[in-house]
């Protein structure tokens, strides 16, 4: 069983644009919702990552909005340009203190941004 | 910093027989965790170390293992490779108080 759905699987956005990636998951006992970025023949790098107490989090061009009512979650990407063509991955763990936990990951987002 | 180092980067191996991976994680980090990357599944968790310690473990047969070294190092292991084994594996490591989580570029598993 899937805990974290993410969509879409495929995104394809201009240049300048605003890319947006969803997830929804079921278990409320999640306490850390990490987003990750995927580059052929690279291993994830932590994107940016927020806990369920705050509804949105900024880091540069990159928010995480949080909806908990809903079990939502959503990666906005501001002026989306090429070099942001990667796969993204959301995700979620429990009781995320000194270790990582066990990471529950979307199925990701193939992101294309045309130049 | 030396980020998470994964040895080797890529593997061929046939079926029926054994392979050991390596991952050295970030000088100070203590808590190790493999991943699975396939097409078909996505990630998937495999096991956590934390101080030598086996913390948390994927729904994954036996043939899986690992185990942490008292330097942090951390190694997989599968036995009696399948074809469906072929993934690439990834291992990441945490600092304590929620400092970033960081992926090595995994090691390439193809078994024919």
């Amino acid at each position: 069983q899937q805990q974290v759905k993410q969509s879409p699987q495929s995104l394809i956005v201009q240049k300048g644009g605003i890319s947006i990636i969803n997830c929804a998951y079921e278990n409320t006992a999640f306490d850390y919702f990490p987003w990750y970025q995927q580059f052929p023949g690279k291993g994830p790098a932590l994107l940016i990552a927020i806990r369920p107490d705050v509804s949105e989090k900024k880091e540069g061009r990159f928010t995480i909005s949080f909806n908990k009512s809903a079990k939502q979650f959503s990666l906005h990407i501001m002026d989306s340009q090429p070099g942001d063509s990667a796969t993204y991955f959301c995700a979620a763990v429990f009781d995320r203190g000194s270790t990582l936990g066990r990471l529950y990951f979307g199925r990701g987002t193939q992101l294309t941004v045309w130049p | 910093k030396a980020g998470v180092t994964q040895t080797p980067r890529y593997l061929i191996k046939t079926r029926g027989q054994q392979v050991t991976l390596s991952c050295s994680p970030i000088s100070g980090h203590r808590s190790v965790s493999w991943y699975q990357q396939t097409p078909g599944q996505g990630l998937q968790f495999l096991f956590e170390y934390f101080s030598e310690t086996q913390r948390n473990k994927g729904n994954f047969p036996g043939r899986f293992s690992g185990r942490q070294f008292s330097n942090s190092r951390s190694e997989m292991n599968v036995s009696t490779l399948e074809l469906g084994d072929s993934a690439l594996y990834l291992c990441a490591s945490s600092g304590g108080g929620g400092t970033g989580d960081n992926f090595g570029q995994g090691t390439r598993l193809t078994v024919v």
